[in-house]
């Protein structure tokens, strides 16, 4: 059965210094990976997303995610963080082209980035 | 374009009572996919629409139900409410079903339900 992990409950990061927030993954066939953001009552939204290609995505907002076949990995990546990117983020995977609207979420990370 | 509406955003209900919520996706998309999120189980796939026609369903006891018209929009109902049900609904949407060419979901800000 398809799953996601997100290993971090929370991350705190400084502003302007790096942010990175796990996911791993394990599915059967080709991954289709996606990172969301979710900010408080609000809906979730799309950042980026790994179909396949290049390993190294980019996305909204300056993120980008690393896939990693070998370490079953898409972690989600920013160079410099803002305050205003404190929110609730979900990994997610669809099983191929077989489940159509269908992810599997992972439990969310609170990212927490202090001025 | 406008983005992915759900209705009522808040409700309160009581035990017993049935809820219908409702979700117009955004124009030209044919898919719509409702998700519960709670904090204690997270983000959990109801089901999937595509064409009027349920097209995946899951692990949700049968007094969760859906459908969806001609013109795309999706409603679901929830039977008999139990405590449990409170909830984030978020309904989302997309071109059609299995896009592999693009994938990703457009989901609206949810009807939050309190069972009391």
């Amino acid at each position: 059965a398809q799953s996601v992990a997100q290993p971090e409950d929370q991350v705190n990061v400084a502003e302007g210094n790096p942010l990175t927030v796990k996911c791993t993954y394990s599915v059967s066939g080709n991954p289709y990976l996606f990172w969301y953001v979710q900010y408080p009552n609000r809906g979730l939204q799309f950042l980026l997303k790994y179909i396949t290609g290049d390993n190294l995505v980019k996305g909204s907002y300056g993120f980008e995610a690393e896939f990693n076949k070998s370490q079953t990995s898409f972690h989600l990546k920013k160079p410099s963080a803002l305050v205003s990117d404190s929110a609730l983020y979900f990994c997610a995977v669809r099983d191929g082209d077989n489940q159509g609207g269908k992810l599997i979420f992972g439990q969310g990370t609170e990212l927490s980035v202090k001025p | 374009k406008a983005g992915v509406t759900q209705t009522p955003r808040y409700l309160i209900k009581t035990r017993g009572q049935q809820v219908t919520l409702s979700c117009s996706p955004i124009s030209g998309h044919r898919s719509v996919s409702w998700y519960q999120q709670t904090p204690g189980q997270g983000l959990q796939f109801l089901f999937e629409y595509f064409s009027e026609t349920q097209r995946n369903k899951g692990n949700f006891p049968g007094r969760f139900s859906g459908r969806q018209f001609s013109n795309s929009r999706s409603e679901m109902n929830v039977s008999t409410l139990e405590l449990g049900d409170s909830a984030l609904y978020l309904c989302a949407s997309s071109p059609r079903q299995g896009t592999a060419g693009t994938g990703e979901l457009f989901f609206g800000e949810g009807s939050r339900l309190t069972v009391l």
